[in-house]
């Protein structure tokens, strides 16, 4: 089992729709969740990032986290097509000095 | 945050061969890593380049396939060694400082044929 998994997609919504990415962990140790966003041919961009449960949004972006379930989520409100990429979530043990444990990505099209 | 920056950009190499991709960031961070994505798959980290010492490699990876280099807190180097076509990928720095998130550079793109 992976420890972080992720629905590669594709997923393709029209614009100005909610759009809902989630993943899912399995390692209890993981205090951080990061979401990337990667426009094709360019490195991982950090969206954001949250600590422990909770949610945290910015701007049309809100990210939440639920440990209990080990769930993972990023809703994007009133999509883009400039959303268009492929989004990863990340975890780590410790800010900063750990290593990142990524999922596979899911690739978001927003068709206008 | 940090801006990284990698050269090459991306390369075409024949197997057999060595490339080295250098990682260069606009401060001075604490620590530096390397990645792989390979195609349709997660980011791996490679190792953790630490300064002044030899780099920490995940399971996996060996120091003879990746040898790294940090001379200093803003330079890393990842040499990619006698390359097959299974090295095809795309690499990627990254740099956080204490307690920081981890930025990412904007990826090597290797093929190896």
């Amino acid at each position: 089992q992976k420890e972080v998994e992720q629905d590669p997609g594709p997923l393709s919504v029209p614009e100005g729709a909610i759009v809902s990415l989630n993943c899912t962990y399995s390692n209890s140790a993981f205090q951080y969740f990061m979401w990337y966003r990667q426009y094709s041919r360019k490195g991982p961009e950090l969206l954001m990032y949250t600590y422990s449960s909770g949610n945290k949004e910015d701007g049309r972006f809100t990210a939440q986290v639920d440990k209990s379930s080990k769930y993972i989520s990023l809703f994007i409100r009133d999509s883009q097509p400039s959303d268009s990429a492929t989004y990863l979530c990340a975890t780590q043990g410790n800010f900063g000095n750990e290593k990142l444990t990524f999922g596979t990505g899911t690739r978001l099209t927003i068709i206008p | 945050s940090a801006v990284i920056s990698q050269k090459p950009s991306r390369d075409i190499c024949q197997r057999g061969t060595s490339l080295t991709i250098q990682c260069q960031v606009d401060s001075q961070v604490t620590m530096m890593f390397w990645y792989r994505q390979q195609p349709g798959q997660s980011l791996t980290l490679i190792a953790t380049a630490n300064q002044g010492s030899e780099a920490t490699y995940e399971s996996g990876f060996v120091i003879d396939k990746f040898p790294i280099s940090r001379p200093n807190l803003t330079f890393s180097t990842l040499t990619v060694s006698n390359m097959s076509p299974e090295d095809s990928s795309i690499y990627l720095c990254s740099a956080s400082g204490q307690q920081e998130t981890q930025y990412f550079g904007p990826g090597t793109r290797l093929l190896v044929l």
